[in-house]
């Protein structure tokens, strides 16, 4: 059974702190792993990763993703109040029944 | 707003019953999923269509079944509802099937009372 953890399941920083998540996962056909934030309702794309080591960056945003260890982070630098959200990581599998499998979650709080 | 609507907002209803909850995708876009999200569970995939035809199965229980119209919209069945079945249900579509980046609707609330 394809399975994505992520970690820690939530995170409570200050202003301006710089966080990482973690994702790991282990499943058959892996296609792709992408990042989503879902603040109160539905979630919003951030980046889709497919080749291990590359960085994808969004301003104060970037993940990479490791192929070999089956992992994934997402950095936020200077946090924000308005990044305060659950992050979650989807894991993409199959070729011609596609699906996506997401982890639980990290919750993110940033205090001002 | 992603583009993809679903109808209704919230939706009450008491067990037994069975409700249809509606989703047209993005504009183009020809692959449309569903998905649960409960408190202790987390987002859960039930289903993908593409182009009308199914394209994968997860989780997804007998009770519940889906399909998606030439004009693309698509409809989740759910029947004989039960109190655990109450849920956000999510519906994502993307350009294809396999190409990663999914826009999600803004959710149908499901309570079952």
């Amino acid at each position: 059974e394809d399975k994505v953890v992520q970690s820690p399941l939530s995170l409570v920083v200050h202003e301006g702190d710089t966080v990482t998540l973690n994702c790991s996962y282990e499943v058959t056909n892996f296609r792709s792993l992408l990042w989503y934030k879902q603040e109160k309702k539905a979630p919003t794309f951030l980046f889709m990763l497919t080749s291990s080591g590359i960085e994808k960056k969004s301003g104060r945003l970037s993940s990479i993703l490791d192929k070999k260890e089956l992992f994934s982070i997402l950095n936020i630098t200077a946090t924000q109040t308005g990044d305060s959200a659950v992050y979650l990581c989807a894991v993409e599998v199959g070729f011609g029944n596609e699906k996506l499998t997401f982890g639980t979650g990290t919750r993110l709080t940033i205090i001002p | 707003d992603s583009g993809v609507t679903q109808t209704p907002k919230h939706l009450i209803t008491a067990t037994g019953q069975r409700v249809t909850l509606r989703c047209s995708p993005r504009s183009g876009d020809l692959s449309v999923y569903w998905y649960q999200q409960s408190l202790d569970q987390g987002l859960q995939f039930l289903i993908h269509y593409y182009n009308g035809e199914e394209r994968a199965k997860g989780n997804i229980l007998e009770r519940f079944s889906a399909q998606q119209f030439p004009d693309l919209h698509s409809e989740l069945n759910l029947s004989s509802l039960e109190l655990g079945d109450s849920a956000l249900y999510f519906c994502a579509s993307s350009v294809a099937a396999g190409v990663g980046e999914q826009f999600f609707g803004p959710g149908t609330r499901l309570t079952v009372l």
